[in-house]
């Protein structure tokens, strides 16, 4: 059975920076295409960043250079890196597997953890 | 404001039949294919179709999907209350480097 539970959500101050994890079960990480999505409160979905299965790493412009997607192979573990938090990028944060047949699409979830960001 | 542009709302009934669109340009539905997803209330999203119109096992057929140029299509029929919940269209785009796009999200109410 395929899991994804993330986790390190939780309160912290305008410039903060948190570490999220998410640790998967039934697939590895390193051979898939590994997301993070968001979602702020009462809004939509918003990519955030991907790494690829060579190591490559992409990021949406309103994250980039402030956030770092990585993994461990050894633990099968997502790992999203949140730093300069600003009060925009509180929203709940899915980690997610990115999936290509004829397109792309992202096939499995985890739960979210929420990240709220103020004073 | 998203790329992919989406009815904020829609309702039906009880065992009728509802559309959901989604409608974008040629830099991403006119040249990718289309994924949608559900989202029940407080949970996280699930994927109902890929390429345009396959569903992943368990998902029943009542959920289908199409394109057509820069537009694609939810449909679900024989409604529930249970399917009340926010929709999402989702794409690739060419002006990206990586990752993709979502509509906006449509709420479905089941009267």
């Amino acid at each position: 059975e395929v899991q994804l539970v993330e986790s390190g959500g939780g309160l912290i101050q305008p410039g903060g920076s948190l570490r999220l994890s998410c640790a998967v079960s039934g697939f590895t990480v390193s051979d898939n295409y590994m997301t993070w999505v968001r979602q702020a409160p009462g809004k939509g979905l918003e990519w955030v960043s991907i790494i690829y299965t060579g190591g490559s790493t992409y990021y949406a412009d309103s994250v980039k250079g402030r956030f770092t997607v990585s993994r461990d192979n050894y633990k099968n573990t997502l790992y999203l890196q949140v730093d300069s938090l600003r009060a925009e990028d509180t929203a709940v944060y899915y980690c997610a597997n990115y999936a290509y047949s004829y397109g792309y699409y992202f096939d499995y979830w985890g739960q979210g953890t929420l990240v709220t960001v103020s004073s | 404001q998203s790329v992919l542009t989406q009815p904020p709302s829609v309702s039906a009934a009880p065992g009728q039949k509802v559309t959901i669109s989604c409608s974008g340009s040629s830099s991403n539905i006119g040249n990718n294919y289309v994924s949608w997803y559900q989202q029940l209330p407080g949970t996280a999203p699930k994927l109902l179709i890929y390429d345009n119109n396959k569903r992943p096992s368990g998902i029943p057929d009542r959920f289908s999907g199409s394109k057509s140029g820069t537009s694609a299509t939810l449909g679900i029929t024989g409604l529930q209350t249970g399917d009340e919940a926010d929709y999402y269209c989702g794409t690739w785009d060419s002006s990206l480097s990586a990752g993709g796009i979502f509509g906006g999200g449509t709420k479905l109410t089941v009267l």
